[in-house]
């Protein structure tokens, strides 16, 4: 079982690059969320997906769009790169909601120069 | 005020103890409550969850919660050196429940 795939597992952009983080589950979850993680202040929900074809913002969703392809993938893209923007991401998927917890995928270490 | 607050560590204690974890959330309609467990460079993993007012146990974890105090605890007995992790508390908030908010995490050392 993959579980939840992330790619790519590491990335160095420069400012005002563009990239898309690939996120994809094999679990038939209804859920799926993006997270970033930074020293000191914990996983912070960027957007998430409560079910295929609908997509909301979290608590940091500025400078970040993101796309529910499918039941099965959800993507985050950075449109212009922004040193702020250097991060552990994480992708998560849940069954329905968060009740269940969440299943991480392994993360996506970004830094911006 | 955070609306989940965890006290960062490290929290050090010798091999064989009981550690202690804590965690207080602020809004009082919180549903779910779940440990997570996330070594260096790796990424969270769930560990254990709980509902109810109370005691939950799994092996060597148990759960804690008090919704009148807002307090959601774990306590790992027989503490060994691979229990060394940031574990990481998160809460559904009021009937929000199609999200996570997550603690900053507490550093945890078991020393041989």
């Amino acid at each position: 079982n993959a579980g939840v795939t992330q790619t790519p597992k590491f990335q160095v952009l420069k400012t005002g690059q563009s990239m898309t983080l690939q996120c994809a589950q094999d679990m038939n979850h209804n859920s799926m969320y993006w997270y970033r993680q930074d020293p000191g202040m914990g996983l912070r929900l960027i957007y998430y997906s409560a079910s295929e074809g609908t997509t909301d913002k979290g608590e940091v969703p500025n400078g970040y769009n993101v796309s529910r392809l499918n039941k099965r993938e959800f993507s985050l893209r950075l449109e212009s790169a922004a040193p702020s923007q250097t991060s552990v991401y994480f992708c998560a998927s849940s069954e329905a909601g968060a009740n269940y917890g969440y299943t991480f995928g392994s993360g996506t270490r970004l830094t911006v120069v | 005020q955070k609306e989940v607050e965890q006290n960062s560590g490290p929290l050090s204690v010798p091999e064989g103890a009981i550690a202690s974890l804590n965690c207080t959330y602020s809004d009082r309609g919180s549903q779910s409550f779940f440990w997570y467990r996330q070594y260096s460079g790796k990424s969270p993993e769930l560990i254990m969850f709980i509902y109810s007012n109370g005691d939950k146990e799994d092996g060597r974890f148990t759960a804690q919660l008090n919704k009148a105090s807002q307090y959601v605890s774990l306590l790992i007995r027989d503490s060994q050196p691979s229990d060394s992790a940031t574990y990481l508390c998160a809460v559904t908030l009021g009937s929000a429940t199609n999200k996570l908010i997550f603690g900053t995490g507490t550093l945890l050392a078991v020393q041989p």
